[in-house]
């Protein structure tokens, strides 16, 4: 069946910078889309969703951005902390999908 | 109020005996949902239930695995016959409805870890 997937399954990044991580859909009737942390040895948590009819959406240091064009979401993180290394899904709650992940470590 | 309460969060079984993990939805939550995480790996769906109905099962292996959730209690993830290849970390979520809605997240428990030795 048609999935969300991740582009890169590892990211580093310093503390204080920004990150960016990436996931791409295949099913272009997706409308509705979550983005979960999930911490060692825990759950996944709901960070923060989008519908399609957005391009956009802001929480607290989190943006994601949706491209229809190109079905492709990304999850922004501003000034990341040394607690947001975590490894990060996007998912399709419709299809019940998650991607592989990608796993964020932040430098201190 | 409380999570989604998983049990055991570890479990340790011998090849060929069985596994039960349980599973209790936050309350007024009736749409449970199981999924299976190997190491390095992401969610991998296996079954979708709600109140003594199992809606999708679609990621479920066809053998040694069953699922359900009754009127009362838990839902119950069985594994019978455990494998070495079975080892993995098996989270349960819910959600107040449908995701189908378009209505929100799921909410997940701390995950139940099998090892087959």
């Amino acid at each position: 069946g048609e999935s969300v997937g991740l582009h890169l399954p590892t990211l580093s990044v310093q503390e204080g910078d920004n990150s960016i991580i990436n996931c791409a859909y295949s099913n272009s009737a997706s409308d509705y889309f979550i983005w979960y942390k999930q911490e060692s040895g825990k759950g996944p948590q709901f960070i923060i969703d989008i519908r399609s009819n957005m391009d956009k959406r802001q929480g607290q240091r989190v943006t994601v951005l949706l491209n229809k064009t190109v079905k492709h979401l990304s999850l922004q993180i501003a000034a990341t902390q040394p607690g947001d290394s975590a490894v990060y899904f996007c998912a399709e709650p419709n299809q019940f999908y998650f991607g592989t992940g990608t796993s964020l470590t932040v430098i201190p | 109020n409380a999570g989604v309460m998983q049990n055991p969060r570890h479990l340790v079984r011998r090849r060929g005996q069985e596994a039960r993990l349980r599973c209790s939805p936050m309350k007024g939550h009736s749409h449970v949902y199981w999924y299976r995480q190997l190491p390095e790996e992401g969610l991998k769906f296996m079954v979708y239930l709600q109140k003594e109905n199992i809606i999708d099962e679609s990621g479920m292996p066809k053998e040694r695995f069953s699922a359900e959730f009754p009127k009362e209690g838990p839902s119950i993830l069985r594994i019978q016959q455990v494998v070495r290849g079975d080892s993995a970390a098996y989270f349960c979520a819910s959600s107040p409805r449908t995701v189908l809605a378009n209505t929100g997240e799921l909410f997940f428990g701390e995950g139940s870890r099998l090892t087959v030795l």
